[in-house]
């Protein structure tokens, strides 16, 4: 079953605009975790946000977690064309490291 | 410098065939991990490794058999290739596994496997 689930499936923006990506899941959690992924590279993760934690902050990166909705949404400020990536939130799974969502493709513009 | 060492980056196979993906890390990690990624679906999990031990396994076929040599190793063969296989295979570590309270995931830059 899918535990994570991104929203919208597909943003665009122009640079210096923000952009919000939008996370539900379905189980409890113990953290949350939000992951880019540019082409052809890997994931990286952005930030890491704790079940008792409503905000965490990264430089331009903001998420917030409304465990009563089990919810997360990942803010990013001031958009570059290299912010341009698929953003995933994914969610510990024990053994298996972390469960992923479809994510959310972002492009930024010039 | 990568830390994560996934060979190859690409690979054309044909069908029927037997290849080795090959993963290296160099984080000083006890857990690692393959996933894989196809075109419109989540990255999905397949096995993972913690102490050369496996931990946990997804993956429904026994054609796909991890192997751990050393303790940053961890390599997937893959035998009897089919083009359903075809997708890119992301090998990922962390410093310690099992743990259900915020393990961050070091990925490699994948292998993009084709199976024609």
């Amino acid at each position: 079953s899918q535990l994570a689930e991104e929203n919208p499936w597909a943003l665009s923006v122009h640079e210096g605009e923000s952009v919000t990506v939008n996370c539900s899941y379905k189980t409890s959690i113990t953290a949350l975790q939000w992951y880019r992924q540019k082409s052809g590279e890997g994931p990286a993760q952005l930030i890491l946000i704790r079940s008792n934690e409503r905000e965490k902050r990264n430089g331009r990166l903001r998420a917030t977690l409304d465990t009563s909705s089990q919810s997360s949404s990942l803010s990013i400020t001031a958009t570059r064309c290299e912010d341009t990536a698929v953003y995933f939130c994914a969610k510990n799974n024990y053994a298996q490291g972390l469960t992923f969502g479809l994510g959310t493709r972002v492009s930024v513009f010039p | 410098d990568p830390k994560i060492i996934q060979k190859p980056k690409y690979l054309v196979a044909v069908t029927g065939s037997e290849k080795i993906l090959i993963c290296e890390q160099y984080l000083g990690h006890n857990a690692m991990y393959w996933y894989r990624q196809s075109a419109k679906k989540p990255l999905e999990f397949m096995f993972s490794y913690s102490y050369q031990k496996l931990m946990d396994n997804q993956t429904a076929s026994s054609r796909f058999q991890p192997q751990s040599s050393k303790k940053n190793h961890l390599d997937l063969q893959i035998t009897a290739l089919k083009p359903d296989d075809s997708a890119t295979y992301f090998c990922a570590s962390s410093q310690e596994g099992g743990r259900n309270s915020g393990n961050t995931l070091y990925f490699g830059e994948g292998s993009r496997l084709i199976v024609v």
